[in-house]
């Protein structure tokens, strides 16, 4: 059975930093891109990151980049979020999921002070 | 940025009823390699989204084939025929052809 369990998420003050994990299961990690998205409170989806299966190439919106960095490790079926100079507007439930079939159940970032 | 327009927002319908639901791109969606990467999921309340269709009108495993996916270029629908109460929620479409990536602002389907 595929399953991602996303872990890291909480409360962090702005321009703080913040580290999201998502271990992967029952899929052969390294075969697939990766992504998170995320979703502000009452509002829609909105793509974060992707990843390339082996790591290799990283895709980002101008709305993270230079801030948000996404990677993998393949040899621990793990994917991880580095979210750094964080802002109000980065509070969300935040999601892994492999190729948008499988998603995990989110974990949530909350950025005040 | 590529810009998905779903309609309608909202739709309210009686079970067994059919309904649509479009999502219109601002730019075509057919890649160099001539696939369509249009997926259309589903998110239930309180739960994780899910992926009920991609390229266009292909059905994940699992999915009811009440579920259809149509569309070419820049113009896609939903059709959900013979609606069941565990069809509600929101549904987005999502484009995978250009970066970045975007989703469609959703439709919420109630339950009449």
């Amino acid at each position: 059975e595929v399953q991602l369990v996303e872990s890291g998420g909480g409360l962090v003050q702005p321009g703080r930093s913040l580290k999201l994990s998502c271990v992967a299961s029952g899929f052969t990690f390294n075969n697939y891109w990766m992504t998170w998205i995320r979703q502000a409170p009452g509002k829609g989806l909105e793509w974060v990151a992707s990843i390339t299966n082996t790591g290799g190439s990283t895709y980002y919106p101008d709305s993270v980049k230079g801030r948000f960095t996404i990677s993998r490790d393949n040899a621990k079926s793990t994917l991880y979020l580095q979210m750094n100079s964080l802002r109000s507007e980065d509070t969300a439930t935040y999601y892994c999921t492999r190729d948008w079939d499988y998603w995990g159940q989110g974990v949530m970032v909350t950025v005040s002070s | 940025d590529v810009v998905m327009t779903q309609t309608p927002p909202s739709l309210s319908v009686a079970i067994g009823q059919s309904v649509s639901i479009s999502c219109k791109s601002s730019q075509s969606l057919v890649a160099s390699d001539k696939n369509t990467y249009l997926n259309w999921l589903l998110q239930s309340p309180g739960r994780s989204p899910k992926r009920l269709i991609y390229q266009v009108s292909k059905l994940d495993s699992g999915v009811p084939d009440r579920f259809s996916g149509s569309g070419s270029e820049k113009d896609f629908t939903l059709k959900i025929s013979r609606v069941e109460a565990e069809d509600l929620g929101v549904y987005y479409c999502l484009q995978g052809t250009h970066l970045p990536l975007t989703f469609g602002s959703g439709t919420k389907l109630e339950i009449k």
